[in-house]
């Protein structure tokens, strides 16, 4: 069955730390992947995506993604964090011609000042 | 993009009423969407509803309980039936407004307490 999986439930850490969430799918066939992110008190929001092309994505604030093939993972990043980081963060996979979306089960990340 | 506005925000409901949850979008889009987020739990697909055809539904939730209306390209209903605690979620709809693959926008959700 397809399903996406996302290692961490809950990541604590500082400020100036960096962070990386993995997320991995096990589809057959070409993929569209997404990392959605909901702040606290906010909707769901669009951070990055991914459909062809350069696998190293750059979306809003910092993040960054890259998506490995032969690992089925698309992997979230940002080399700084910030408290305004705190928030939930979802990867998302969708077959290239499908509208349908998968979400992860998400990752809560707590940024201390 | 597209700018998604739910009401109501959040309800307290009674056990084995019915609870209908608007959503409406700022622009015509022909396909959109409910999922469910059950506490500490990601998005779950409940239906697919778009505009002139009869809504969707994923393994494990029927039209019975969650009846869907889809009267225009820009707004649509979900009714929760027959409500019981289990049934406390946030709902969501998104739409797809076909601007690039697959890419969802997200309305702010409604929350529901079922007591």
């Amino acid at each position: 069955a397809q399903s996406v999986s996302q290692h961490n439930h809950h990541v604590i850490l500082s400020e100036a730390a960096s962070l990386e969430l993995g997320c991995n799918y096990s589809y057959g066939g070409t993929v569209n992947l997404f990392w959605y992110v909901q702040y606290p008190g906010q909707h769901l929001q669009l951070l990055l995506k991914y459909f062809s092309g350069d696998p190293l994505v750059k979306g809003i604030k910092g993040f960054e993604a890259e998506f490995i093939k032969s690992k089925f993972s698309f992997n979230l990043r940002k080399p700084s964090v910030q408290w305004s980081d705190t928030a939930e963060y979802f990867c998302a996979v969708a077959l290239s011609n499908d509208y349908k979306l998968s979400f992860g089960a998400g990752t809560t990340v707590t940024v201390r000042a | 993009s597209a700018v998604i506005s739910q009401k109501p925000s959040r309800d307290i409901c009674q056990r084995g009423t019915s609870l209908t949850i608007q959503c409406q979008v700022d622009s015509q889009v022909t396909m959109m969407f409910w999922y469910r987020q059950q506490p500490g739990q990601s998005l779950t697909l409940i239906a697919t509803a778009n505009q002139g055809s009869e809504a969707t539904y994923e393994s494990g939730f029927v039209i019975d309980k969650f009846p869907i209306s889809r009267p225009n390209l820009t707004f649509s209903t979900l009714t929760v039936s027959n409500m019981s605690p289990e049934d406390s979620s946030i709902y969501l709809c998104s739409v797809d407004p076909g601007q690039a693959y697959n890419e969802q926008f997200f309305g702010p959700g409604t929350r529901l307490t079922v007591l």
